[in-house]
């Protein structure tokens, strides 16, 4: 089956790192994906894993893939007060066509 | 990155009316997709639209309620037919660059009274 699932909300201080989990159900996932998207916006893509690997760093933001336990992670260091949005978790699988699903997304608020 | 634009941004809309949601693309892309985010909701994809042939449609949605065309490899609308307070929703224009790239919109606010 097809099923992203993530927190509904996650608080942290400004200067904190940030943590945002996902699980996913589907182990033919090929690309897993972090987007972000701010009040009244549309969404933007952070960044995304191929499914072979276990970890990417980009600036401020890692990513951490445990493929056996279908668990996906977001990682923001120094999380400032810009951060502050939804984050959707989403997966791609090639053998239906890239199709996306999308998880329900965190909401994370930078307390100042 | 592939940049997109639609329109109308928002626009508020009478039950039992149609809108026709435009999305415009900076270069030519083979996928296009359309979703719906309902309020507080994730992403529901609505169809697929590929450049040359019929949208093909997710579980849920159909052609006479979301016609959608999609004219050449830079442009796509989606029409919301017969509108009801239900559809109010955002709706969302993606399109897939390379094989792992996959770009969105601003969104089209819809509210329907």
């Amino acid at each position: 089956g097809e099923d992203v699932e993530q927190s509904l909300f996650l608080s942290v201080r400004e200067g904190d790192s940030s943590v945002i989990n996902c699980t996913y159900t589907d182990s033919s996932s090929t690309y897993l994906y972090w987007y972000k998207q701010e009040p009244g916006a549309g969404l933007q893509l952070l960044t995304y894993i191929f499914s072979n690997m276990d970890m990417k760093q980009d600036q401020r933001l890692t990513v951490l893939l445990n493929k056996k336990d279908k668990h996906l992670s977001l990682r923001i260091a120094d999380t400032q007060t810009g951060d502050s949005a939804i984050y959707f978790c989403a997966e791609s699988m090639d053998r239906k066509g890239f199709k996306t699903i999308f998880g329900a997304g965190t909401r994370l608020f930078v307390k100042a | 990155s592939a940049v997109i634009s639609q329109k109308p941004s928002r626009d508020i809309c009478q039950r039992g009316t149609s809108l026709t949601i435009q999305c415009q693309v900076d270069s030519q892309v083979t996928m296009m997709f359309w979703y719906r985010q309902q309020p507080g909701q994730s992403l529901t994809l609505i169809a697929t639209a590929n450049q040359g042939s019929e949208a093909t449609y997710e579980s849920g949605f159909v052609i006479d309620k979301f016609p959608i065309s999609r004219p050449n490899l830079t442009f796509s609308t989606l029409t919301v037919s017969n509108m009801s307070p239900e559809d109010s929703s955002i709706y969302l224009c993606s399109v897939r660059q390379g094989p792992y790239e996959q770009y969105f919109g601003p969104g089209t606010r819809l509210t329907v009274t």
